[in-house]
């Protein structure tokens, strides 16, 4: 693994059921972040996490949960999809949250739910 | 709160120069960054302004003036694979990035 993955690259799910996007980073980054993107809204943070153990909610929280058990992983659930959730997930990773910390981003996900 | 303002979208041609403007109103400022996202993409990191002036990188320059709270990607020699979507985004104390909702650059022969 060389920076950030996101797995899976796209999904078709149908409303109500549970899905869990994975992310996971290598380069020992302590912060990590999930973004979905819209069209016309930009980058919308979901929740975020400044270490292990950690979480904190973004802009966007509502239907979503996080964990973050270890430094390379920090999955996003959606406990029960609804079509509104049509999007594409970014993850990110960054040094810290403080001054001048770059954050990487994964390839992303595309998430349809019908 | 915050809030970060760009154009939706610019359209320039090729071999030209393009300005990217971005405002930002936000509490504890720490500096600003500039990602370019190209369609189907992930945003990739372009340049990051802490003090006041302008900073040349290549083709891409960046500006800030933190007493205006205002900021400018420059883009010079344009060429077609410049088209694409440009953030963005303030750093405020230690919380996460806030982006602005993206500049669509379109670059025309």
């Amino acid at each position: 693994i060389a920076g950030i993955t996101q797995a899976p690259t796209s999904q078709i799910l149908a409303a109500g059921r549970r899905m869990t996007l994975r992310c996971t980073q290598d380069m020992r980054h302590n912060a990590m972040y999930w973004y979905r993107q819209d069209l016309g809204l930009g980058l919308r943070l979901i929740h975020y996490s400044n270490t292990a153990g950690t979480t904190g909610k973004g802009e966007v929280p509502d239907g979503y949960s996080v964990s973050r058990a270890n430094t390379d992983d920090f999955p996003l659930t959606l406990a029960s999809a609804v079509p509104s959730q049509t999007s594409v997930y970014f993850c990110a990773s960054s040094d810290s949250t403080g001054p001048h910390n770059e954050q990487f981003f994964g390839p992303g996900t595309r998430l349809t739910v019908l | 709160g915050q809030n970060i303002d760009q154009p939706t979208e610019m359209t320039a041609t090729e071999g030209a120069i393009v300005q990217i403007n971005c405002t930002y109103q936000t509490s504890g400022f720490n500096g600003l960054f500039w990602y370019q996202q190209h369609a189907g993409e992930a945003p990739t990191f372009l340049s990051y302004n802490v003090l006041d002036g302008l900073e040349e990188k290549g083709r891409f320059s960046s500006f800030l003036s933190r007493s205006k709270g205002y900021s400018y990607l420059l883009l010079k020699e344009l060429q077609m694979k410049d088209s694409a979507s440009y953030l963005c985004a303030a750093n405020s104390g230690n919380t996460p990035l806030v982006f602005g909702k993206g500049t669509r650059l379109s670059v025309i022969a």
